[in-house]
């Protein structure tokens, strides 16, 4: 079965600082990546997913990631942080053939951005 | 598109009661997933819907959880004689799905269930 790991629990860091949140995932023949962020008290959205085609995806709030096959990894960056940006950032595959694309998700990390 | 919207958004019940939730997913969507997450963790998959038919439910979903989609479009999620150990965020996604392609899931904004 799928599993998703994220490396740090939590991330903190200072304003306009880059930042990296890592993501392994375990080998599958096909499969599609997405980072979710979660504000306090709010759903998830979604930042970036990774379906096919370039392996460097740019999503909202000026993060991206990229997804390197060999390394089974799916690490999301963001060259200079606002501490708008602190929230619990997940990272999720897509397992299942057919039509059920469940997600199975990572632990979360929990970005703070300090001043 | 007014999004996924779930109710209630809190929920407090003594252990032993039944309780009810209910997720209305973006109306065109087919898919519907109920998920859970406990403090700490990350989302785990509970069931999965496609139009009115449930397709999949994890052996996390014990016979005290049912879940049903009679229309295809809303959905309701029971806990009967509920634990302690059910507290947790119940958080539903809905999607639009294509044979065998991947989508993305849009998630509504849970419902916190408290046992006592």
């Amino acid at each position: 079965a799928q599993s998703v790991t994220q490396l740090d629990s939590q991330v903190p860091v200072f304003e306009e600082a880059p930042v990296e949140l890592r993501c392994n995932y375990s080998s599958s023949v096909s499969v599609y990546l997405f980072w979710y962020v979660q504000y306090p008290n709010q759903g998830l959205q979604l930042l970036l997913k990774y379906l096919s085609g370039s392996t460097l995806v740019k999503g909202i709030n000026g993060f991206e990631a990229e997804f390197n096959k060999s390394q089974t990894s799916f690490h999301l960056r963001k060259p200079s942080v606002h501490i708008s940006d602190t929230a619990e950032y997940f990272c999720a595959v897509s397992e299942g053939a057919g039509n059920n694309r469940k997600l199975i998700w990572g632990l979360g990390t929990s970005l703070a951005v300090n001043p | 598109d007014t999004g996924v919207s779930q109710d209630p958004r809190h929920k407090i019940t003594k252990r032993g009661q039944n309780v009810t939730f209910r997720c209305d997913p973006i109306s065109e969507h087919n898919r519907l997933y109920w998920y859970r997450q406990t403090l700490g963790q990350g989302p785990e998959f509970l069931t999965y819907f496609q139009n009115e038919a449930q397709l999949e439910k994890s052996r996390l979903l014990s016979d005290r959880f049912s879940a049903e989609r009679p229309k295809g479009s809303f959905s309701t999620l029971e806990i009967q004689r509920t634990e302690q150990g059910d507290s947790a965020m119940y958080l539903c996604a809905s999607s639009l799905g294509l044979q065998g392609g991947m989508e993305t899931q849009y998630f509504g904004p849970g419902t916190r269930l408290l046992v006592l």
